[in-house]
């Protein structure tokens, strides 16, 4: 069965640290992968996706970026942290247009 | 103009009534469409996935697509204080690859 993998679980920056959220993906092949942010309060936010190993769009101009290095591991990042960045960040994944869309654990950043 | 549009509620029903969720969308294109729950601190969890026209049940839950009018709703009946959650409405548009969500209607079922 697939499985999708996210840490750090929780963490805590302060304003300028650099950032990297991993996402692994288990058992399938080639999906669609996101990370999206929740502020406090507030609903989902799509701030990368990508197709394809190295493809990758961005939905939200800001100091984050996105990577894709293998077909099952999404990274987001940033060089500088802002007080804006905190919020809970979620990767997830899909196969195929007739299907749904799979969601980790999520990540809990506090920007200080 | 958001992609997908949810009333942020919140939707207060009684124990035992129908809770009638609503979202549209802009884009024609989109094939398919979620609903998902949401407690507070947790990751999002499927309650539904429609791509055709027309209701699509299972259990207490029945979603409802109209693509000629874009929009998609959630009716949950019998509704329990355990449903009390924020419901997120999804769509995908882009040639499906890209997928956003609602801003989340906060439901609350009073005992």
């Amino acid at each position: 069965s697939q499985t999708i993998h996210q840490w750090p679980a929780t963490l805590v920056q302060p304003v300028g640290s650099p950032l990297s959220l991993e996402c692994t993906v288990e058992g399938t092949s080639n999906p669609n992968l996101y990370w999206y942010r929740q502020a406090a309060g507030r609903g989902l936010q799509l701030l990368f996706y990508s197709i394809g190993i190295g493809q990758i769009s961005s939905e939200v101009p800001q100091n984050l970026s996105a990577s894709r290095p293998q077909d099952r591991q999404f990274i987001l990042s940033s060089k500088k942290l802002l007080l804006s960045d905190s919020g809970f960040y979620l990767c997830a994944w899909r196969i195929g247009q007739r299907n749904t869309i799979y969601f980790g654990e999520g990540s809990w950043l506090t920007v200080v | 103009q958001k992609e997908v549009e949810q009333n942020s509620g919140p939707l207060s029903v009684p124990e035992g009534a129908i809770a009638s969720l609503n979202c549209t969308y802009s884009d024609r294109g989109s094939q398919s469409f979620f609903w998902y729950r949401q407690y507070s601190g947790k990751s999002p969890e499927l309650i539904m996935f429609i791509y055709s026209n027309g209701d699509k049940e299972d259990g207490r839950f029945t979603a409802q697509l109209n693509k000629a009018s874009q929009y998609v709703s959630l009716l949950i009946r019998d509704s329990q204080p355990s449903d009390s959650a924020t419901y997120l409405c999804a769509g995908d548009s882009g040639g499906y690859q890209k997928v956003t969500f609602g801003i989340g209607t906060k439901l609350q079922v009073i005992p």
